[in-house]
């Protein structure tokens, strides 16, 4: 099946650093890349859509300035989180989209902010 | 806007019991219907999903999942459990037509004692 890698898995990184998650998809090409954040008990909250060579699609609410996304390939998308803050602290998670409607999601990467 | 909700959060049954999670949908047209399931410390994976025709979908590892268009649900469903289905299942749905975002539920954690 297809397969969706991310690093790091985890990193811990000092308040007002930014944070650098890659998100690849191994076997297949996708011109979609989500970004998800899950929080503690709930379920996965879309921050945004990545779409191939275009900017990204964010989803109300959430800062296009402090989540940097960049899809410069069919395999690789980026978010990165500027200026770190603890409450950025989270599990995130990316996904691409194989076929017209199916998405496969990668590991998680967990961010600790101190 | 669709939304999606999970009526038990958490289920605990014994080896070799049959396992119904729920899972209604709200949105008035037509949808496209998954459910992921994370194993721990592992990443989501699809278990199975519905686009069209047949209403009883069958996945991976026994399960299977029934659309009932008349009650909005999509409920999950296999005949006996194994103490490795120990995981959280997740709901999803989008529109159909193109691709829509896909929303998904708070997840049921189920814990299948031996």
């Amino acid at each position: 099946g297809a397969v969706v890698s991310q690093h790091p898995s985890r990193v811990i990184c000092k308040s007002g650093t930014s944070v650098k998650i890659e998100c690849r998809s191994l076997d297949f090409q996708a011109t979609t890349m989500f970004w998800y954040r899950q929080f503690p008990k709930q379920s996965l909250m879309l921050m945004a859509t990545s779409n191939e060579g275009s900017k990204a699609t964010y989803e109300q609410g959430v800062e296009k300035d402090k989540f940097l996304i960049n899809h410069a390939s069919l395999t690789l998308s980026t978010l990165t989180v500027t200026s770190a803050h603890p409450e950025d602290s989270s599990f995130y998670i990316c996904s691409a989209r194989e076929d017209k409607q199916t998405q496969y999601f990668g590991p998680g990467t967990r961010l600790l902010v101190l | 806007a669709q939304s999606v909700s999970q009526h038990n959060h958490h289920v605990i049954l014994s080896e070799a019991a049959s396992l119904e999670l729920g899972c209604n949908y709200s949105y008035g047209g037509t949808v496209n219907l998954f459910w992921y399931v994370q194993y721990p410390g592992q990443h989501l994976q699809l278990l199975l999903k519905y686009f069209s025709g047949d209403p009883l979908v069958k996945g991976i590892k026994g399960f299977e999942a029934e659309f009932i268009k008349s009650k909005f649900s999509f409920n999950l469903r296999k005949p006996s459990v194994q103490w490795s289905d120990t995981a959280e299942y997740f709901c999803a749905v989008n529109a159909a037509g193109g691709y829509q975002k896909v929303t998904f539920g708070i997840g049921t954690k189920l814990q299948v004692i031996p």
